[in-house]
């Protein structure tokens, strides 16, 4: 029963190099999330999916782009990597009654 | 001013006492209320769901939803050192997006 799956777990990245995180849920939900996760800050929402061939702005979008691949998967690309961007990424998925079912998250750090 | 306020901690109880956890919010809206449980280096998991205003209880745990007052409380009898973690509160309105708190960090000393 695997959920949500997001890979790599850890990754370091030079600044201005690019990089895409990958996400696959189980679960056939519809709606897919990625979220950042900052100490002080909470999570907050990148993009995320309603369904499949949609995508939508989070509240914080700059730097980031998405793909949602079909039902099962959705990445997250980051093109010009910028120290800023260090964080935790989750990935996530919606199932009934709004309940968000979250990844084991991506370690990034951008030096 | 955030839509959902955490009190960030941290929290340290001793073993077996009760652990009280809360979160206000602003939205209206607001229908679905959940709390998350998250170890250290892991990906927050969902520990109680609730829909509208009341309580539920699974086991040691017991959510508590005001809406009236926008308030929605955690409460962990009898905890126990595997308790200690971060407590997200979150919840949402009809659309697809949640807002969360910050987290409380809760530490029960054995």
């Amino acid at each position: 029963n695997a959920g949500v799956t997001q890979t790599p777990k850890f990754q370091v990245l030079k600044t201005g190099q690019s990089m895409t995180l990958q996400c696959a849920q189980d679960m056939n939900h519809n709606s897919m999330y990625w979220y950042r996760q900052d100490p002080g800050m909470g999570l907050r929402l990148i993009y995320y999916s309603a369904s499949e061939g949609t995508t939508d702005k989070g509240e914080v979008p700059n730097g980031y782009n998405v793909s949602r691949l079909n039902k099962r998967e959705f990445s997250l690309r980051l093109e010009s990597a910028a120290p800023s961007q260090t964080s935790v990424y989750f990935c996530a998925s919606r199932g009934g009654g709004n309940t968000i079912y979250f990844g084991e998250g991506s370690w990034l750090t951008v030096v | 001013q955030k839509e959902v306020e955490q009190d960030p901690g941290p929290l340290s109880v001793p073993e077996g006492a009760i652990v009280s956890l809360n979160c206000t919010y602003s939205n209206s809206a607001f229908q679905y209320f959940m709390w998350y449980r998250q170890y250290s280096r892991k990906g927050p998991e969902l520990l109680m769901y609730t829909y509208s205003s009341g309580n539920k209880e699974d086991g040691r745990f017991t959510a508590q939803v005001d809406k009236s007052s926008k308030y929605i409380s955690l409460f962990i009898r009898d905890s126990q050192p595997s308790d200690s973690a971060t407590y997200l509160c979150a919840m949402s309105s009809n659309d697809y997006k949640l807002s969360f708190g910050a987290g409380t960090t809760v530490t029960v000393r054995a």
